[in-house]
C-alpha cells in the first residue's frame, strides 16, 4: 500500500524557517517524481515544488522561489522541503503528493498533510 | 502565468448529473487532471489525462476535454459525492503545475 506521511509542520514566526519531511513507503520511491502541494485555510490548491526522480530537474511556484528548496534522498525514501524567510501567507496545510504512475503530469497519491502556521 | 477558471458552486439533485467545468486557453491541447476533495481529507485523483480513471473510481465520474473548455461530469450523483473539485494541468510554457480554483459541489 502506498503511503506517504508528512512531518515538521508547526507553528514559526515571520522571518523563520522549518524543514518539512515525507516519508514514502509501500513504492519504488527512487522512480517517481515527487510534489509539495499546499492549501492556505479555507482556499484552493496551490503547487509548491517538483522534483524528479533523480533530483536532476526542479521546479518552484513563483511565490516561494528563492525562499523554498525541495530535495529528496532516494536512500531513506523520504522527500523535504526547506522553508527559509517564511512570511504570513506561507500558512497552509502542505502535501506531498507522487507523480502518477500511468500520467506524470497528475498526482495519484497524497499525504494527509502537516499544517504550517505563520504567526508572530 | 497560464489561468484556469472553475465555477465557485454546482448544485444538483441526488440522482441527477453533475458538470464541473475548467477554462483556460486552448485547454483541449492539455491533458487535465481532476482532483475531489472532501472536508478535512486529503485530495483524491478521480480523473486523469481528461477522461481516464484511476482504479477504484466509480464509473460514474468520466471527464471530456476540447477547445478552451475541460468538464468533469459525475452521473447519478450520491451525498457521497459532496465536495470540492480542482482541475489541474501542467503548463510546459512555464515548468509549473496550476490548479484552478476549485468547485464546491452541493448536492441538495
Amino acid at each position: 500500500e502506498v503511503q506517504l506521511v508528512e512531518s515538521g509542520g508547526g507553528l514559526v514566526q515571520p522571518g523563520g524557517s522549518l524543514r518539512l519531511s515525507c516519508a514514502a513507503s509501500g513504492f519504488t520511491f527512487s522512480s517517481y517524481s515527487m510534489n509539495w502541494v499546499r492549501q492556505a485555510p479555507g482556499k484552493g490548491l496551490e503547487w509548491v515544488s517538483y522534483i524528479s526522480s533523480s533530483s536532476s530537474t526542479i521546479y518552484y511556484a513563483d511565490s516561494v522561489k528563492g525562499r523554498f528548496t525541495i530535495s529528496r534522498d532516494n536512500a531513506k525514501n523520504s522527500l523535504y522541503l526547506q522553508m527559509n524567510s517564511l512570511r504570513d501567507e506561507d500558512t497552509a496545510v502542505y502535501y506531498c503528493a507522487r507523480d502518477g504512475a500511468y500520467s506524470s503530469s497528475s498526482a495519484d497519491y497524497w499525504g494527509q498533510g502537516t499544517l504550517v502556521t505563520v504567526s508572530s | 502565468s497560464y489561468v484556469l477558471t472553475q465555477p465557485p458552486s454546482v448544485s444538483v439533485a441526488p440522482g441527477q448529473t453533475a458538470r464541473i467545468t475548467c477554462g483556460g486557453n486552448n485547454i483541449g491541447s492539455k491533458s487535465v487532471h481532476w482532483y475531489q476533495q472532501k472536508p478535512g481529507q486529503a485530495p483524491v485523483l478521480v480523473v486523469y489525462d481528461d477522461s481516464d480513471r484511476p482504479s477504484g473510481i466509480p464509473e460514474r465520474f468520466s471527464g471530456s476535454n476540447s477547445g478552451n473548455t475541460a468538464t468533469l461530469t459525475i452521473s447519478r450523483v450520491e451525498a457521497g459525492d459532496e465536495a470540492d473539485y480542482y482541475c489541474q494541468v501542467w503548463d510546459s510554457s512555464s515548468d509549473k503545475v496550476v490548479f484552478g480554483g476549485g468547485t464546491k459541489l452541493t448536492v441538495l
